[in-house]
């Protein structure tokens, strides 16, 4: 049973560029949270998604950050025009469903690098 | 969530028990309490959790004091792989948010 999946593993853009990150859940589950973490501190929560609806976007940035979770398909987190404070390891997490929940389980992440 | 307050470092030594403690004195009785840790570099991983009983798996063990007010996480022989960042979190088991709120945790360093 393949665990969450992130890619690419790392990604460097110039600033102004736009960053895709991706997620495929594990097998079966249909939640899925995207955190941030930046250098030298603590995973700070950004948004909840279940296929094709956004249930909480309240730790997302107001502008540029966007986030989808297709019915088919992996969930996209959307950086538009990049500066280099949002160089950080974006994690996704996935779980089974509500009386399972809190225990997420955890990609290995996708390091952005802006110059 | 309900705060929880969690030692900055700790050091263990190889093939000892490691005993990482966590205060959450305002927990509320629907609250849980999970432990995660983040090895360097990596996603961080589900250890366990448990409302008021004492639990046990493969990882670790969890002791809850009987008010609920602390918990212990036990690594009973632990190796220098277990030298992680380790977060102590309570929330409610089926909240409308699901989020994890991450404090600071506990960075263990397991020395041989």
């Amino acid at each position: 049973n393949a665990g969450v999946m992130q890619n690419p593993r790392h990604l460097v853009r110039r600033r102004g560029q736009e960053a895709r990150l991706r997620c495929s859940p594990m097998k079966g589950h249909s939640h899925v949270y995207w955190y941030r973490q930046l250098p030298e501190e603590g995973l700070k929560f950004m948004v909840y998604l279940q296929k094709e609806n956004i249930i909480d976007e309240s730790g997302m940035p107001k502008e540029r950050f966007s986030a989808e979770f297709p019915k088919e398909g992996p969930s996209i987190l959307r950086i538009q025009q990049v500066v280099r404070g949002d160089s950080a390891a974006y994690f996704c997490a996935s779980s089974p469903g509500r009386d399972r929940v809190s225990e997420q389980f955890f990609g290995p992440g996708t390091r952005l690098t802006v110059l | 969530d309900a705060k929880t307050t969690q030692p900055p470092s700790m050091d263990c030594a190889e093939g000892r028990a490691a005993n990482l403690p966590c205060n959450h004195s305002t927990i509320s009785g629907n609250e849980y309490v999970y432990w995660y840790r983040q090895i360097h570099s990596q996603g961080p991983q589900y250890i366990i959790h448990g409302l008021k009983n004492n639990e046990t798996n493969e990882m670790a063990s969890l002791i809850i004091t009987e008010d609920r007010k602390s918990s212990t996480l036990i690594l009973p022989h632990a190796t220098l792989r277990d030298t992680a960042v380790y977060y102590c979190i309570v929330r409610p088991r089926n909240n409308a948010g699901n989020m994890l709120t991450f404090g600071g945790g506990t960075r263990l360093m397991v020395k041989p």
